[in-house]
This record gives structure tokens, sequence and C-alpha cells, in this order.
């Protein structure tokens, strides 16, 4: 079975710096997809940027970025030039190639962003 | 285009009761999936359904149901109540394909008492 782990319950950040949230999950699978979901306090889970396995080549959405280490499988989030709205619950989610859209999360992690 | 509507936002129900929560899709989305979301927790995979049939289930027993109807609209049905069920639910609709993201609605709060 698939886990994603998340080992930062909550992290900080000030406003216009960089941050990074880890993520690893564990497979036996050689192709799939990894996303990052930001929840906000209105619940509504929001992607933000996602990786194919088969894809070397890191992800990235303007600020978000990611570092995608398959073989440690490992990915983490970049976030640069934090803004204050980017306060919420991130979650990392694994899912199986022809799964049927079955999402595997991760416990989250809380970012605040201070001014 | 629309995004993912669920209702109600808020329930609260008692122990044994039964329940239905509704999903409107995103427009052109004929794949919707259900997750619950205990507090603090990330969402767990309940089931998802893609033009009218359950084509995937979650760890959870019988008594949760769903249903899609042939405008991609969803419900979910939990027969007999359990605290533990007390939880965010949360719609996602996507393309039939959905490697390239769900989209999510803002859940509904069930409150078990």
């Amino acid at each position: 079975a698939q886990t994603v782990t998340q080992s930062q319950p909550e992290m900080s950040v000030q406003e216009a710096e960089t941050v990074t949230l880890s993520c690893t999950y564990d497979t036996s699978e050689n192709n799939y997809y990894l996303f990052w979901y930001k929840q906000p306090p209105s619940r509504q889970m929001i992607l933000v940027i996602r990786q194919e396995a088969y894809k070397q080549q890191n992800a990235t959405e303007n600020r978000f970025s990611v570092n995608f280490q398959k073989a440690a499988k490992s990915f983490s989030l970049k976030i640069s030039d934090s803004q204050l709205g980017d306060t919420a619950m991130y979650f990392c989610a694994f899912m199986k190639y022809n799964q049927g859209g079955k999402l595997i999360f991760g416990q989250g992690t809380e970012l605040s962003v201070k001014p | 285009e629309t995004g993912v509507t669920q209702s109600p936002t808020h329930l609260i129900k008692t122990r044994g009761q039964q329940v239905t929560l509704r999903c409107s899709s995103q427009s052109g989305h004929n794949t919707v999936s259900w997750y619950q979301q205990a507090l603090g927790q990330g969402p767990q995979f309940i089931f998802q359904y893609y033009r009218e049939e359950e084509n995937g289930r979650g760890n959870f027993p019988p008594r949760f149901s769903g249903l899609q109807f042939p405008n991609y609209s969803s419900e979910l049905n939990v027969n007999a109540l359990e605290l533990d069920d007390s939880a965010l639910y949360l719609c996602a609709s996507s393309l039939a394909s959905p490697a390239y993201g769900y989209t999510f609605g803002s859940g509904t709060r069930l409150t078990v008492v």
C-alpha cells in the first residue's frame, strides 16, 4: 500500500522569504503522479502543482516549484517570495497511474506567512 | 465556468440517523470523487464515480454509498451514523483523466452527536 508522509506539522516564514515543505512517499509503482494541494481556511482544496513520475524535470508554477527525487521517494515544495495569501494547510498527495483517481494524502503542513 | 458546489455547508445529525450530502460537478467534468477529512488529518478516499458507475472505493463500510446522476452531479449517503463519522466531506470532480488534478468543493462539515 502507498503511504505519504509530511514530517513538518507546522512551519512559518516571513513575507517575501523562501520556504520548503517536505514530503516523502512509499510505493513500489514506477508510474504515478504527485501533487501539492493548498487548503486555506475556506476549506476548498486548491491544486498548486503536479509532477508526473516519468518526467525527470521538476515542475514549476510561478513562485511554486518542486524538488522531485524519484529514487529517494521525496517530493518537496518550494515557495519563493512568500505572500500572506500563502497561509494555509498544504497537502502532498500521490496517485497511481491508471488508479482511477484515488488520491492518497499526507497529514498536511500548516504554513503561516508572517508580515 | 462554475466550480464544484456542495450542499449543505454544515449539518448536525444524531447517531443512528441517515444523511445525504450533495455535490454539483464543475461544468464538463464527468468524474466525481468523495473524500472524508477528519479534523487535523488529510482527506481519505471514499469512492469515485465515472459516468454514473462506481469505479473505485476506499476502506469505508457499505453504509457509505453514493450516486452519480446523468448531469454528473452526485450524492453521498451515510446510514446508521456514528460519532466517528463527524468530519469534513469533500467532493472533487475531474475530466476522465484525473491525473491533471481535481477541482474540489468547499465541503460539508458533518457533526454527529
